[in-house]
C-alpha cells in the first residue's frame, strides 16, 4: 500500500529536550516536505526536500531541522524544543514538479496520519 | 504573497443539506487550486482539484469551479451526509517553492447531524 508513515503518532516532551519524528515514504517521490497545523492557521510549510541531499526552507523553518539521507526518510530534528513549537505535525510527499510542467503536482500530495506535539 | 481564505466554521448542516463552503485565493500568475478533506485522526486527502479559470473539479458528489475573475474557488455539495463530517482545506499552487509548494487556508470544519 502506498503511504507515508510517521511516528510517533503522539509524543509529549519537556522543553529543551532533543527529538525526532520520523517520516518514511513508499512510492519513490522526490519531493517530500514538512507542515505544521495550528487552528486558525491552516497548514504551514516548515522544510521541504526536491532529492536526497536537497533541502530547503518553507515560512516557518525556526527551531527546526531536517535532513533527506535517503530518498525515502525524512526525519523532523527539535534540537531544543519549546512550547510553541506544540502542535500537530505532518509530513507529505508527491512526485517533483519540472519545470513548466505540474503534472506530477495534481495526483497532490500525499500525507502522513500527523504527529501530535506536546512541548511542556 | 499568496494566501488563501476560507470561511470561518464551524459549519452544521443537516444530513441531505446543502452545502457551500467559501474559497478566494491571492497568488501571482495563475496557480492550480484544490480541496483537501482531513478526516477525525487522519491526514489531508486530496478531494478535487482545477488547474485553470472556468474548470470544474468534481469528486464524490463535491464540486467547486476555477472562478478567475473573482479569484474563487467555492465548493458545494448538493446533498451531505453525516459521513462527510470532516475538515476541509482550500489550497494553491502557484509554482514556486521549488514547484511543489501547496498554501493552505484555516481550513472549515463541516459538522453534519442527523
Amino acid at each position: 500500500e502506498a503511504q507515508v508513515t510517521q511516528n510517533p503518532r503522539y509524543l509529549i516532551t519537556v522543553t529543551g529536550k532533543k527529538l525526532t519524528v520520523t517520516c518514511s515514504q513508499n512510492m519513490n517521490h522526490e519531493y517530500m516536505s514538512w507542515y505544521r497545523q495550528d487552528p486558525g492557521l491552516g497548514l504551514r510549510q516548515i522544510y521541504y526536500s526536491m532529492n536526497v541531499e536537497v533541502t530547503d526552507k518553507g515560512d516557518v523553518p525556526e527551531g527546526y531541522k531536517v535532513s533527506r539521507k535517503e530518498k525515502r526518510n525524512f526525519p523532523l530534528i527539535l534540537e531544543s524544543p519549546s512550547p510553541n513549537q506544540t502542535s500537530l505535525y505532518f509530513c507529505a510527499s508527491s512526485l517533483k514538479v519540472r519545470g513548466g510542467d505540474r503534472a506530477p503536482l495534481l495526483y497532490g500530495y500525499t500525507f502522513g496520519s500527523g504527529t501530535r506535539l506536546t512541548v511542556v | 504573497g499568496d494566501s488563501v481564505t476560507q470561511m470561518e466554521g464551524p459549519v452544521t448542516l443537516s444530513e441531505e443539506a446543502f452545502l457551500t463552503i467559501n474559497c478566494t485565493y491571492t497568488a501571482t500568475g495563475y496557480p492550480s487550486l484544490f480541496w483537501y478533506v482531513q478526516y477525525p485522526g487522519e491526514g489531508l486527502q486530496l478531494l478535487l482539484k482545477a488547474t485553470k479559470a472556468d474548470d470544474k473539479g468534481s469528486n464524490k458528489g463535491f464540486e467547486a469551479t476555477y472562478r478567475k475573475e473573482t479569484t474563487s474557488f467555492h465548493l458545494e455539495k448538493g446533498s451531505v451526509q453525516v459521513s462527510d463530517s470532516a475538515v476541509y482545506f482550500c489550497a494553491l499552487s502557484d509554482g514556486t517553492g521549488g514547484g511543489n509548494k501547496l498554501t493552505f487556508g484555516t481550513g472549515t470544519q463541516l459538522k453534519v447531524e442527523l
